[in-house]
């Protein structure tokens, strides 16, 4: 599964509390995504990443940050979680020289926002 | 906005039987892959289609790129019950942006 491991796995929160997903790589690939999966929407964008400190806008990027410190790691942040973000959250990584090739995603992670 | 649909949302055939599912972009599109996502699992990626017209096969799997490279579909011959599971296309348009279409959730009865 191309080295791709999502921390937590799932998690139980309340509104307002700030909560941060993280998506680890052991492959050194360069770009990394972040989606969120909900029913009749397929997967969505948040945020990318195209290297250490790089990173932009998805469709969806409202409510959430990105930082990306190590090439390995790439975390997500919800400031104020509200139930709207209650959802199930995918990192990715592609391969190749361009944005979104061949995408290979992490197990989820299952967010309840309370 | 640029929009990828899928049709139909949902099929339920029974094991052996054919199924296709149908991908159509409101705009052309510069390549086109395939994902499956088995229940509770994440998307996998199947295939990737680049040229107009394109047609690969994997084993009981087809894949079209239509002419206008606006379409595209996925058959499987003889489903089996290992074929369950929601395939997703995603199309890349000339902004150099992937957008998902809503799935096709597949259920194959015994």
């Amino acid at each position: 599964d191309a080295g791709i491991t999502q921390s937590p796995r799932h998690k139980v929160t309340e509104t307002g509390t700030p909560v941060t997903l993280r998506c680890h790589q052991t492959e050194n690939h360069r770009y990394m995504y972040w989606y969120r999966q909900d029913p009749g929407h397929g997967l969505r964008l948040i945020h990318y990443s195209y290297g250490v400190k790089d990173t932009d806008k998805g469709e969806v990027s409202d409510g959430y940050s990105v930082s990306r410190s190590k090439t390995e790691d790439f975390l997500l942040t919800l400031e104020s979680a509200t139930s709207s973000q209650t959802s199930v959250y995918f990192c990715a990584i592609s391969e190749g020289r361009l944005t979104q090739e061949t995408q290979y995603f992490g197990p989820g992670t299952r967010l309840l926002v309370l | 906005g640029q929009q990828v649909m899928q049709i139909p949302q949902y099929q339920h055939v029974q094991e052996g039987e054919d199924f296709t599912t149908y991908c159509n972009s409101s705009t052309t599109l510069s390549n086109i892959q395939w994902y499956k996502q088995r229940p509770g699992g994440h998307p996998v990626f199947l295939i990737q289609l680049v040229k107009s017209g394109e047609v690969k096969k994997q084993k009981r799997l087809t894949f079209q790129f239509g002419e206008a490279k606006k379409n595209s579909s996925l058959h499987i011959t003889a489903t089996q019950t290992t074929d369950v599971g929601t395939y997703f296309c995603a199309g890349k348009t000339s902004y150099d942006k992937v957008i998902f279409g809503p799935g096709t959730s597949l259920s194959v009865i015994p």
